[in-house]
């Protein structure tokens, strides 16, 4: 079985603009989280989404973003980049919510310069 | 508050000795608990769940866990640490409380001496 994907790897972007990560879940989750991890803050939970429904949210501004399409798969998106948006960003799958056993991808490492 | 306390930043363990990582969280209502490896670079790796029964739970790569209710603990131990073991470690608590997510204790990075 795929895990989970994540693209683009790695993204280089200017403070002001905007980005879209993507997100494809293992085969079969319904469930999608998206973290975003940082030395100083460690991993923080952003939001989760089931059944392209959002379940879950986290602390962060309404510049971040996100959705999920009716094959599982997940954009988030930041508006108005600033510079302390640059982070890992990761996403996890699960088959029944983030509550459960989550897998992970390698993540996103979005740089704002 | 839901929370994960993970007390150590860094440990450093000869190779071959035995390890413990330190785990204490808050949560209301009864925990989902976890243990994730993180190599650099890369995304979370699951070691063990918790979710009832035996409170002393095996995972992967020589990995175990054991869960005290009285203590709000859920420490990682393994009984001979190999250099491929040097990453950082998470514990994480999930539940239905609060919603459907899973909080992330800071990590602690474990380093190996030869």
């Amino acid at each position: 079985k795929a895990g989970v994907t994540q693209t683009p790897r790695y993204l280089i972007k200017t403070r002001g603009q905007q980005v879209t990560l993507s997100c494809s879940p293992i085969s079969g989750h319904r469930s999608v989280s998206w973290y975003q991890q940082t030395p100083g803050q460690g991993l923080q939970f952003l939001f989760e989404y089931f059944s392209e429904t959002q379940r879950n949210k986290g602390n962060f501004p309404g510049r971040f973003s996100g959705r999920q399409f009716s094959n599982s798969r997940s954009e988030m998106n930041v508006s108005t980049l600033e510079l302390g948006d640059s982070a890992l960003y990761l996403c996890a799958s699960s088959p029944q919510g983030a509550v459960t056993e989550a897998f992970f991808g390698q993540g996103t490492r979005l740089t704002v310069v | 508050a839901q929370s994960v306390t993970q007390p150590d930043i860094h440990i450093t363990v000869s190779e071959g000795a035995s390890l413990e990582l330190r785990c204490n969280y808050s949560y209301g209502a009864t925990p989902y608990l976890f243990w994730y490896v993180q190599s650099p670079g890369q995304g979370l790796q699951l070691l063990l769940k918790y979710f009832s029964g035996d409170t002393l739970v095996q995972g992967i790569k020589g990995f175990e866990a054991e869960f005290k209710r009285s203590q709000s603990s859920f420490n990682l131990r393994k009984p001979s640490v190999h250099w491929s073991d040097a990453a950082e470690y998470f514990c994480a608590v999930g539940g239905r409380t609060g919603g459907f997510k899973t909080i992330f204790g800071a990590g602690t990075r474990l380093f190996v001496k030869a």
